[in-house]
């Protein structure tokens, strides 16, 4: 168990709707990361908070937007789906952007289907 | 931007042999930090070994260890002794110190026969 925990496991919704994943990420851990992989792919990186801010962004579509709350957790909203958009999305969390600790712990993933 | 390229899709390996995957990548950084990761068929991502770059000695961790080459940009895995346990996606990942940010590869498909 990584401590990083992602809710819901499994997701299937229709094209044109919305959805939010959640992150709770490890106890302390001040950065969020969150990953796209599509079937047999590799991680796409979408975008990174660190203690509430945006602080690197990646390949996110304009119809997806996250936030990282006060109390840490993060929320990656889906919109206007697509059959194209279906993959396991993970989020990841690190103690810190940088330093001897930097390493990112990985939760299991929400799998969305887009039917 | 930082890329990160490995070129072996696939790897195949016997039981108790020896196997290295290749990972390379691009960087105007001088400090960065480098991971391999293995994904089994649960799709959990697992921290495998990690290389910070401005140390010269290579990573160990049992049967695992790399072959960090700075000035080449190449970071390979060696898994020694292979057991069936390993077979599994890898991915290499960078992570920019400056940007915050951690990019992987496309990854190895690690098949480990019997």
């Amino acid at each position: 168990d990584s401590g990083v925990t992602q809710t819901p496991k499994h997701l299937i919704t229709a094209t044109g709707q919305r959805v939010t994943l959640r992150c709770s990420p490890r106890s302390g851990d001040l950065s969020v990361y969150w990953y796209q992989q599509s079937l047999d792919q590799g991680l796409q990186f979408l975008i990174q908070y660190y203690n509430g801010e945006e602080r690197a962004k990646g390949n996110i579509l304009e119809r997806f937007s996250a936030q990282q709350f006060p109390d840490l957790h993060s929320e990656l909203n889906l919109s206007s789906l697509e059959l194209g958009d279906s993959a396991l999305y993970f989020c990841a969390s690190s103690p810190r952007t940088g330093g001897l600790n930097t390493e990112a712990f990985f939760g299991q993933g929400t799998r969305l289907t887009v039917v | 931007a930082q890329t990160v390229t490995q070129s072996q899709p696939e790897m195949s390996v016997q039981e108790a042999e020896t196997v290295t995957l290749s990972c390379t990548y691009d960087t105007s950084e001088s400090d960065y930090y480098l991971f391999w990761y293995k994904q089994p068929p649960s799709r959990q991502m697992i921290l495998v070994i990690r290389q910070e770059a401005y140390k010269q000695q290579n990573a160990t961790e049992n049967r695992f260890s790399v072959n960090f080459q700075k000035a080449a940009k190449s970071f390979s895995l060696k898994i020694s002794d292979s057991q069936l346990g390993d077979a599994a996606m890898y991915f290499c990942a960078y992570y920019s110190t400056s940007y915050g940010k951690l990019t992987f590869g496309q990854g190895t498909i690690l098949t480990v026969h019997p």
